[in-house]
Parts: C-alpha cells; sequence; structure tokens
C-alpha cells in the first residue's frame, strides 16, 4: 500500500524568502507526481506534474525535483508572496488512483 | 474551456436520507474520477469510472455507495442511508486520457462539502 508522507506539516515564513516542501513516499513503481495547492474550501489546484522518466519540472517561481529511486519530491517555491498561503499536497499516480500527502499548510507574511 | 463542475457546492442531509453528488467533467474529457476528503485526513481515491463503465471501485465502502457515468449527462455519486461518518469533501476529477498513464494529468472540482445532521 502507497504510504505518502509531507514534512512539515505547517510553515510560516516572511514575505520574500524562498519555500522547500518535502514529499517521499514508499513504493517507486509510480506513473507520476503532482503537487496540488488547495485553498481553505476550495478545491485542488494542479501546479506542476512529473512524469516517472523525468527529474524535475518548472513553472514561473515553482520547481519540482523527483528522485523516484529514493521515493522523495521536492517543491521550491522562490520568492514568497502572501498570494502563496495555502495547504500544498503532493500526489502519485499509479493504478488509475492517486494517493494524496496530508499536505503542508504554507502561510507567508508580509 | 471551463473546468470541472460539480454541484451542489454544499449539501446538508439528515441522517437516512438520500445524498445524489453531480460531476461535470472538463469538455474533451472521458474519465472521472471522485475522491472522499474525511475531516482531518487526506484525500483517499473512492472510483474511477469511464462512460458507461466503472473500471476501478476500489476505494468505495462496499454498502450505501454507488457511482455512474452515463452516455449523456454529469457522472453521480450517490450515497443512500447517509450516516454521521458520512460527512466530508467529496471531490471529482477528470482526465482526456486513461487512468493509467504516467501522462494522466487530473483536474479537479471545487467538491462538495456534504454535512449529515
Amino acid at each position: 500500500k502507497q504510504e505518502v508522507t509531507q514534512i512539515p506539516a505547517a510553515l510560516s515564513v516572511p514575505e520574500g524568502e524562498n519555500l522547500v516542501l518535502n514529499c517521499s513516499f514508499t513504493d517507486s513503481a509510480i506513473y507520476n507526481l503532482q503537487w496540488f495547492r488547495q485553498d481553505p474550501g476550495k478545491g485542488l489546484t494542479s501546479l506542476l506534474l512529473i512524469q516517472s522518466s523525468q527529474r524535475e519540472q518548472t513553472s514561473g517561481r515553482l520547481n519540482a525535483s523527483l528522485d523516484k529511486s529514493s521515493g522523495r519530491s521536492t517543491l521550491y517555491i522562490a520568492a514568497s508572496q502572501p498570494g502563496d498561503s495555502a495547504t500544498y499536497l503532493c500526489a502519485v499516480l499509479r493504478d488509475y488512483k492517486l494517493s494524496f500527502g496530508a499536505g503542508t499548510t504554507v502561510t507567508v507574511r508580509a | 474551456n471551463a473546468g470541472v463542475m460539480q454541484n451542489p457546492r454544499h449539501l446538508v442531509r439528515r441522517r437516512g436520507q438520500e445524498a445524489r453528488l453531480r460531476c461535470s467533467p472538463m469538455k474533451g474529457h472521458s474519465h472521472v474520477y471522485w475522491y472522499r476528503q474525511l475531516p482531518e485526513e487526506g484525500l483517499k481515491f473512492m472510483v474511477y469510472l469511464q462512460k458507461e463503465n466503472i473500471i476501478d471501485e476500489s476505494g468505495m465502502p462496499k454498502e450505501r455507495f454507488s457511482a455512474e457515468f452515463p452516455k449523456e449527462g454529469p457522472s453521480i455519486l450517490r450515497i443512500q442511508q447517509v450516516v454521521r461518518g458520512d460527512s466530508a469533501a467529496y471531490f471529482c476529477a477528470s482526465s482526456p486520457i486513461e487512468g493509467g498513464s504516467s501522462y494522466n494529468e487530473q483536474f479537479f472540482g471545487p467538491g462538495t462539502r456534504l454535512t449529515v445532521l
């Protein structure tokens, strides 16, 4: 059974600081890994998708790496802004289903 | 291109009633997934459907829960005789390609928040 863990559970930083969010998974036989953002009471917004054959993906201030053999992914957010405050979820895909971590709740202080 | 649509956004039911949650996938998407987010828990997979077919329902509770994705119209998640433990946020996602592919990117709707009194 796939277990996905996200560390830390919560993070508070001043505006402008870089964010580093960690995700680990127990079964490396995955098809891909997605990072999502979830705002309170809202749905999930897909941020980045990394296929199993890829090492990283970048979109604007976001960069995500994937080390499938060690079961780890890291999401970097450069120059954080108050609007980045949200819960960030990591999910791995295998056999049609996404397995989610519990998330990292980020607060960026102005 | 409108995103995944779910309705209602909020649903209140009394114990023993039925809940019907609807999901319209993104245009051009023929693959639908349902996930449940219980309070203080992460999202859990429930079921994967294609038009008129249930592909994987391994995450669905064995009783009271059913799902369909008819040829015409939205996907429906139906919960019969709801209990307080069914209170959760139910999310629908859709994708344009087969679920078991590295290119499968799932796009999520805003969710339906079910409260059982």
